[in-house]
């Protein structure tokens, strides 16, 4: 089974804290992404990345940085934290053969007081 | 026009009942179409991959997709209380997946 892990479920920061979210996968998928999602927003895709040291931005990139140092591991950044970074954060994988499932972790739920 | 779009719901089915969930798509070169369950507070869960223009069963579930009409469909047989939750729709575009908004479905005892 693919497994994604996140380093936190919950994570309390104060405004302007720098914080790291760190996801690592472990069905080797060459594909790793970062998604918030809010109350009535739905999911939206923050940073992908399809090889090591490779990076993408996606819908809403602003505030964040990532890293991607090791095929299995994709950390978010949050330069400087602010209240309107609260949210759920999910990291998800996946392979580039096949039909690009994307498999999630369990969610990272960040309060940034 | 949102690329994906779902009935946000809630849709309320008693159980035992068949649930249907729709799900529309704007991009015609889309190939591959995902659900997604997701409990609340909890991260989305795949549950059915269809590619193909048809049916596609799992289960209790069923996947349909009709490409011409750029509409895929879940269906959820005999119905349980388990079932409630959000279900995303998923539709694979040209190097990501793009969500729909999720529909709430309830099912009452």
């Amino acid at each position: 089974d693919v497994k994604v892990t996140q380093s936190s479920r919950y994570l309390v920061k104060r405004t302007g804290e720098k914080v790291f979210l760190e996801c690592v996968q472990d069905m080797d998928h060459e594909n790793m992404f970062w998604y918030r999602q809010d109350p009535g927003l739905g999911l939206r895709l923050i940073y992908f990345s399809y090889d090591v040291k490779m990076k993408e931005k996606g819908d809403i990139p602003e505030g964040y940085s990532v890293s991607r140092e090791k095929k299995e591991r994709f950390s978010l950044i949050l330069e400087s934290a602010s209240t309107n970074q609260t949210s759920m954060y999910l990291c998800a994988s996946s392979s580039i053969s096949g039909y690009n499932e994307q498999f999630f972790g369990p969610g990272t739920r960040l309060t940034v007081l | 026009q949102k690329e994906v779009e779902q009935n946000s719901g809630p849709l309320s089915v008693p159980e035992g009942a068949i649930a249907s969930l729709n799900c529309t798509y704007s991009d015609r070169v889309s190939q591959s179409f995902f659900w997604y369950r997701q409990y609340s507070g909890k991260s989305p869960e795949l549950i059915m991959s269809i590619y193909s223009n048809g049916d596609k069963e799992d289960g209790r579930f069923t996947a349909q997709l009709n490409k011409a009409s750029q509409y895929v469909s879940l269906l959820i047989r005999d119905s349980q209380p388990s079932d409630s939750a959000t279900y995303l729709c998923a539709v694979r575009g040209a190097q990501k997946l793009v969500f729909g908004q999720g529909t709430r479905l309830t099912i009452n005892p």
